[in-house]
């Protein structure tokens, strides 16, 4: 089973429609959550951390992180042409070395106008 | 862009040849890390740093070995370069400094494609 693990899509949703992400981790003690973008050809770009059970908003982002079930989601609201990239989900284990992401292999979002 | 350079930005080489990949920061960040990305695998570090002199393996670190003499400077050196080290590489910063993010938030730098043929 992979540490971190995202259905690696293509996701395609139509311009204005919400766009959800998800992402499952099998170390229970994770402690840190973050969520990249990545455009083709570029580096991986934050978008959100999240640390806490519940939901973190920023923007049109939402960032949901339910550790009982070992999962952390990304909602994108009013999606955008723009939002077209990989989605990268990366997770901090309990016990590991000081900033040791681990990442999954990311998911492919298509919006379409 | 959190300060971070990296060059070359592209290389091709020959299998054999030694390597080495620079990663430049302005901002005096503590912690460095240097990581491969390649279809099928994703992101995995290769090592990493937390001060001068200050070094540990990754995931991925066979075939590699770092550097680190002052805090701007992570030098990542393929010894003998062989064709699986084709990838893009990736530097990245995380700093306890950095106002209003945690201590374990990290930045990437642009990249470094790397062919090895």
């Amino acid at each position: 089973q992979k540490e971190v693990e995202q259905n690696s899509g293509p996701l395609s949703v139509p311009e204005g429609a919400i766009a959800s992400l998800n992402c499952t981790y099998s170390d229970r003690v994770s402690q840190s959550f973050f969520w990249y973008r990545q455009y083709s050809g570029k580096s991986p770009e934050l978008i959100m951390s999240i640390y806490s059970n519940g939901d973190k908003e920023d923007g049109r982002f939402t960032a949901q992180l339910n550790k009982a079930s070992q999962y952390v989601s990304l909602l994108i609201r009013d999606s955008q042409p723009s939002d077209s990239a990989t989605y990268l989900c990366a997770v901090i284990a309990g016990g590991t070395s000081y900033g040791k992401l681990t990442f999954g292999q990311g998911t492919i979002l298509t919006v379409h106008p | 862009d959190a300060g971070i350079t990296q060059s070359p930005r592209h290389k091709v080489t020959e299998t054999g040849t030694p390597v080495t990949l620079r990663c430049h920061q302005t901002e005096n960040h503590r912690y460095m890390y240097w990581y491969r990305q390649d279809p099928g695998h994703g992101l995995r570090l290769i090592h990493y740093s937390y001060g001068v002199k200050d070094t540990d393996k990754g995931e991925v670190s066979d075939g590699y070995s770092v550097s680190r003499s002052k805090t701007e400077d992570f030098l990542l050196t393929l010894e003998s370069a062989t064709s699986s080290q084709t990838s893009v590489y990736f530097c990245a910063i995380s700093d306890p400094g950095l106002a209003g993010e945690s201590t374990d938030t990290q930045y990437f730098g642009p990249g470094t494609r790397l062919t090895v043929l």
